[in-house]
């Protein structure tokens, strides 16, 4: 596609529940990107695919928060036992290596 | 870790007037930098590169100036526009992996 595309835009979930949350990069960027953005705050790093590898996964908080991306292309943000703390916006970005192009992101509510 | 961050969280011009917004950086062996603009609601957008071997870049209305020695980045926008009010991110990167700092908020008085 012309951009990086993120669904949902939005999501509310209770405490508790299992989250993903999609990003599908621009054709043919190897790299992709997650970041999670609270209120008045840079996007913090979650973790970086080149290809279908997690080359840096240090980001992530903890093991309740998987993503993977089998086939190199789409990409799966996953949060398991949702927690309040978890409230944020998850943004994506791809690459060809060098500048990132950002998604509007996935706004996340937790209840 | 590395860290980047930012002198000023908010900086508030006139219409017309320049803007400099400023940002640290801790990793010596970061090798490229950028500057992000987001408005609300969407996510960043690219303004202006600039590699480690390198102190000055130009853009359209906008240059980045890079301090290697004081590990320092700057953001000059001229003639700034109340369309260029949005939060400003520096971000860092090494080997592809890219940092943000928390982000200058630039207000625009008409």
């Amino acid at each position: 596609g012309a951009g990086v595309s993120q669904t949902p835009s939005n999501k509310v979930t209770e405490k508790g529940k299992y989250v993903e949350l999609r990003c599908d990069p621009i054709s043919g960027h190897t790299a992709l990107y997650w970041y999670r953005q609270s209120l008045g705050q840079g996007p913090e790093f979650l973790i970086y695919f080149q290809g279908t590898g997690a080359a840096d996964d240090s980001g992530l908080p903890n093991d309740r928060f998987f993503a993977v991306r089998p086939e190199g292309s789409v990409s799966t943000l996953k949060i398991q036992r949702t927690e309040r703390g978890d409230s944020a916006v998850y943004l994506c970005a791809s690459s060809l290596g060098g500048v990132l192009t950002f998604g509007a992101g996935s706004r996340l509510t937790v209840l | 870790g590395e860290s980047v961050g930012l002198h000023l969280p908010t900086l508030s011009v006139q219409e017309g007037d320049n803007s400099i917004i400023n940002c640290a950086y801790s990793n010596s062996a970061s090798d490229y930098f950028i500057w992000y603009k987001q408005e609300s609601g969407k996510g960043p957008q690219f303004i202006i590169d600039i590699r480690s071997n390198m102190d000055k870049r130009q853009g359209q209305r906008v240059t980045v100036l890079l301090n290697k020695t004081v590990k320092h980045l700057s953001l000059q926008i001229a003639a700034t526009q109340p369309g260029d009010s949005a939060v400003y991110f520096c971000a860092s990167s090494n080997n592809n992996d890219m940092r943000f700092g928390a982000g200058t908020r630039l207000t625009v008085k008409p």
